[in-house]
């Protein structure tokens, strides 16, 4: 158990709709980053948060976005799904910023668009 | 794109050591070495990351070339549920991880 939490674990959706997922990250972490996992693309990681700023972006699509909140925990926010968007998606937290600070994962959520 | 090298696949007997390799010849002076695994569809999991020493901890040994542009990750006694995608990553400052295709273990009873 990594600590960092996700709900839902999993999540069916139609075309079109819009979904939240949830992250809290391990006690004490201020990090926190999203990554989506497909078949064809691997591990990508989509944005980072620190403290409540955003402080990275990666291949996130504009129809996505993300926020952390004051007591840390962190929301990501997909709408007008796509087929192409059925993916895990994984939370991440670290302690802060700088370079030698692992990242603990998360369990991960599994959307599947009909 | 990554900027590691890694073999696709690799078996490895039970109880035996796992050693896995991986090159990055265009590491950076400030860049660590990060190794990861995930074990079919969970959250990948942090194993170990050096910079230029050897590195032990209670999962694995990180051996990196005097030149730092190779690793290996070593897993002395192999288990079934050591079976796993390994990624190695290189990473420096506040950049995030960028996964590559990572090797797949197969460790075999």
């Amino acid at each position: 158990d990594s600590g960092v939490t996700q709900t839902p674990k999993h999540l069916i959706t139609a075309t079109g709709q819009r979904v939240t997922l949830r992250c809290s990250p391990r006690s004490g972490d201020l990090s926190v980053y999203w990554y989506q996992q497909s078949l064809d693309q691997g591990l990508q990681f989509l944005i980072q948060y620190y403290n409540g700023e955003e402080r990275a972006k990666g291949n996130i699509l504009e129809r996505f976005s993300a926020q952390q909140f004051p007591d840390l925990h962190s929301e990501l926010n997909l709408s007008s799904l796509e087929l192409g968007d059925s993916a895990l998606y994984f939370c991440a937290s670290s302690v802060g910023l700088a370079g030698a600070r692992e990242q603990f994962f998360g369990p991960g959520t599994r959307l599947t668009v009909l | 794109d990554a900027k590691t090298t890694q073999p696709t696949s690799m078996d490895c007997a039970e109880g035996r050591a796992a050693n896995l390799p991986c090159n990055h010849s265009t590491i950076s002076g400030n860049e660590y070495v990060y190794w990861y695994r995930q074990i079919h569809s969970q959250g990948p999991q942090y194993i170990i990351h050096g910079l230029k020493n050897n590195e032990t901890n209670e999962m694995a040994s990180l051996i990196i070339t005097e030149d730092r542009k190779s690793s290996t990750l070593i897993l002395p006694h192999a288990t079934l549920r050591d079976t796993a995608v390994y990624y190695c990553i290189v990473k420096g400052g506040n950049t995030p991880l960028v996964f590559g295709k990572g090797t797949r273990l197969s460790v075999i009873a």
